[in-house]
């Protein structure tokens, strides 16, 4: 089966770098998705790393290690707006592209 | 549409009542998903639908969800005799085609809440 852990709540300063990490165990490995999610919204899509290592997207990067079962989301250059819930997903084991969510990370960005 | 659209936003029942929950997904995507997020929780798969067959179906907590898609198209979400259990955000989302490599789109989410 999947498990996926990730902080509760985390608290950070305007301007300031933030990293979410997220662990898994998968009985297989198919990628990993990071969503964004304001309260009260649906959640949007972040990114996917299939491959080990660092992917930028602007303020935004994801990293991932295969072999630990790891990632984690860096925000850089925090802005109020980033105060936000981010869900850590894997796929199912059937190729159905159903998702497997972390219970989700709420960060507070604080002037 | 532009995006994946849910009806109603918000729903109150009494228990015991039957809900019927609506998705649009984005036009032109094979694959539709609906999951809930409880108070507290990550988003739990419930049902997947490619086209209007549900190959899984595996996340249904009880015999009192069902659900159903017509015209590969617009799918409804229904809970027969609502428990207070039941109470959490309804999600729907779509994406081109039933893989474990495709984005999916959300919709905004059904509030239901059971008294």
């Amino acid at each position: 089966g999947q498990n996926i852990d990730q902080p509760t709540e985390m608290t950070a300063t305007e301007g300031a770098i933030v990293q979410i990490n997220c662990t898994y165990q998968t009985s297989g490995f198919n990628g990993l998705f990071w969503y964004q999610q304001h309260a009260g919204e649906a959640p949007t899509f972040l990114s996917y790393n299939v491959l080990d290592g660092l992917e930028e997207k602007g303020r935004f990067s994801s990293f991932l290690s295969r072999s630990k079962g790891y990632s984690y989301l860096l925000l850089k250059e925090l802005q109020m707006k980033d105060s936000a819930s981010y869900l850590c997903a894997v796929p199912g084991s059937s190729n159905t592209g159903k998702l497997i969510f972390g219970q989700g990370t709420t960060l507070q960005v604080k002037p | 549409g532009a995006g994946v659209s849910q009806s109603p936003s918000n729903k109150v029942t009494e228990k015991g009542k039957d809900v019927e929950l609506r998705c649009d997904p984005i036009s032109g995507h094979t694959a539709l998903y609906w999951y809930r997020q409880s108070l507290g929780q990550g988003l739990e798969f419930l049902i997947y639908f490619q086209g209007n067959s549900a190959p899984d179906k595996s996340g249904l907590p009880s015999d009192r969800f069902s659900a159903e898609r017509t015209g590969g198209s617009v799918s409804t979400l229904t809970i027969q005799r609502t428990q207070q259990e039941d109470s959490a955000v309804y999600l729907c989302a779509s994406s081109r085609s039933g893989t474990r490599y495709n984005e999916q789109f959300f919709g905004p989410g059904t509030r239901l809440t059971v008294l």
